[in-house]
């Protein structure tokens, strides 16, 4: 089945842990982004990605980290967790006008 | 200044009205807009698109663009309680390489 998933849906992680969460889809689109949601700042956006081996900061790029070896992957690094990357990140993919969009289910991560 | 924005609410509107939502841009080159709905617990799901030529009619909904003023509008006629929802406005403020920006979400209550 066509869609886009994330893995883990659920993550707790010690502070100064690296932790990388997984993005994969099926559609084929050429963009993906991962946005963080948090109460009063809705979605931020962190990385995206045009095609393999295309990334590009979002507004809140600072500690994380991004690749994209493929198209159907863009997986999300956390390199020295901190509290304040608790958060729910959202993975989404689309096609290149955005009138085809998904987002992934979420992952809702604590740093502790 | 954020880049898009948006009145948090709660907007209250009772069962069969016209819900009105709006959002405002700050990127007068701007080229295509895009409503989101997220239920809570859930991922945004896209409900409409338009690009800056022309409002955009789907069912109940209506997308309505002022680009003089830089505002874009969601209309939901005949409100249903199901409706209830954080609607999320994203616009893509570059023509080349696709960037979705998100405002922070209208939260939409329906009453029966």
């Amino acid at each position: 089945d066509a869609g886009i998933t994330q893995s883990p849906r659920y993550k707790i992680t010690e502070t100064g842990r690296q932790v990388t969460l997984m993005c994969h889809q099926t559609w084929s689109h050429s963009y993906m982004f991962w946005y963080r949601q948090d109460l009063g700042h809705g979605l931020r956006l962190i990385y995206y990605s045009a095609a393999a081996d295309i990334t590009d900061k979002g507004e809140v790029p600072d500690g994380y980290v991004v690749s994209r070896s493929k198209t159907e992957n863009f997986p999300l690094t956390l390199e020295s967790a901190t509290r304040s990357q608790t958060s729910v990140y959202f993975c989404a993919s689309t096609n290149r006008g955005g009138t085809e969009a998904f987002f992934g289910q979420g992952t809702r991560l604590t740093v502790v | 200044q954020k880049e898009v924005e948006q009145n948090s609410g709660p907007l209250s509107v009772p069962e069969g009205a016209i819900a009105s939502l709006n959002c405002t841009y700050s990127d007068r080159g701007s080229q295509s807009f895009f409503w989101y709905r997220q239920y809570s617990g859930k991922s945004p799901e896209l409900i409409m698109f338009i690009y800056s030529n022309g409002d955009k009619e789907d069912g109940r909904f209506t997308a309505q663009l002022n680009k003089a003023s830089q505002y874009v509008s969601l209309l939901i006629r005949d409100s249903q309680p199901s409706d209830s929802a954080t609607y999320l406005c994203a616009v893509n403020p570059f023509t080349g390489f696709q960037k979705l920006v998100f405002g922070t979400g209208t939260r939409l209550l329906v009453s029966p």
